[in-house]
């Protein structure tokens, strides 16, 4: 998707290893966002950053941290991953929430914990 | 609680057949409302969105949708599908000023020729 870019697309890992996603963008927006995305139930929120080290947490943050230094970066970390969070993981931006354009959405990350 | 259901896990219709999906909300205000398009293995493409004024949005690819106050409905329709409309569709939902989307389960649509 234009202006947004996540990676790396697909990645396969072992249980309790760490692992670091990346989310970047280009547009400048001031909010960004981790979702990940399971068979029956849609996106769920992990994290959002409203700013630059401002961070809070979503409905599904245990086992996951974030860090944003940059306005364009936001990454996901898994301390240790387990096979519970396999799953397709999607960043999004927003320049003022719904009140504005909305939401654009990365490609997603395809994660797999064996 | 808030939430956003989406009833139907996977409707199947005819090409050229109409469509609708529903959407459900339990907000205290309207919330902004939004459609989302899951191509298979693809990210998330936005259909139309809805913030105040004329409950009946015009979005792309020929789809409409209606917010109905009283129903705290957001259904998605389009008057005939194409074989390239399926894909799984999601009704997400941003409670005003709260700057992140929650989204319903999503329903997969299926084409028959």
């Amino acid at each position: 998707d234009a202006g947004i870019t996540q990676s790396p697309r697909h990645k396969v890992t072992e249980t309790g290893t760490p692992v670091t996603l990346r989310c970047h963008q280009t547009e400048n927006h001031r909010y960004m966002y981790w979702y990940r995305q399971d068979p029956g139930h849609g996106l769920r929120l992990i994290h959002y950053s409203y700013g630059v080290k401002d961070t809070d947490k979503g409905e599904v943050s245990d086992g996951y941290s974030v860090s944003r230094s940059k306005t364009e970066d936001f990454l996901l970390t898994l301390e240790s991953a387990t096979s519970s969070q396999t799953s397709v993981y999607f960043c999004a931006i927003s320049d003022a929430g719904g009140s504005s354009y909305g939401y654009t959405f990365g490609s997603g990350t395809r994660l797999t914990v064996v | 609680a808030q939430s956003v259901t989406q009833p139907d896990i996977h409707i199947t219709v005819s090409e050229g057949a109409s469509l609708e999906l529903r959407c459900n909300y339990s907000y205290g205000a309207t919330p902004y409302l939004f459609w989302y398009v899951q191509s298979p293995g693809q990210g998330l493409q936005l259909l139309l969105k809805y913030f105040s004024g004329d409950t009946l949005v015009q979005g792309i690819k020929g789809f409409e949708a209606e917010f109905k106050r009283s129903q705290s409905s957001f259904n998605l329709r389009k008057p005939s599908v194409h074989w390239s409309d399926a894909a799984e569709y999601f009704c997400a939902v941003e409670s005003r000023g709260a700057q992140k989307l929650v989204f319903g389960q999503g329903t997969r649509l299926t084409i028959n020729p």
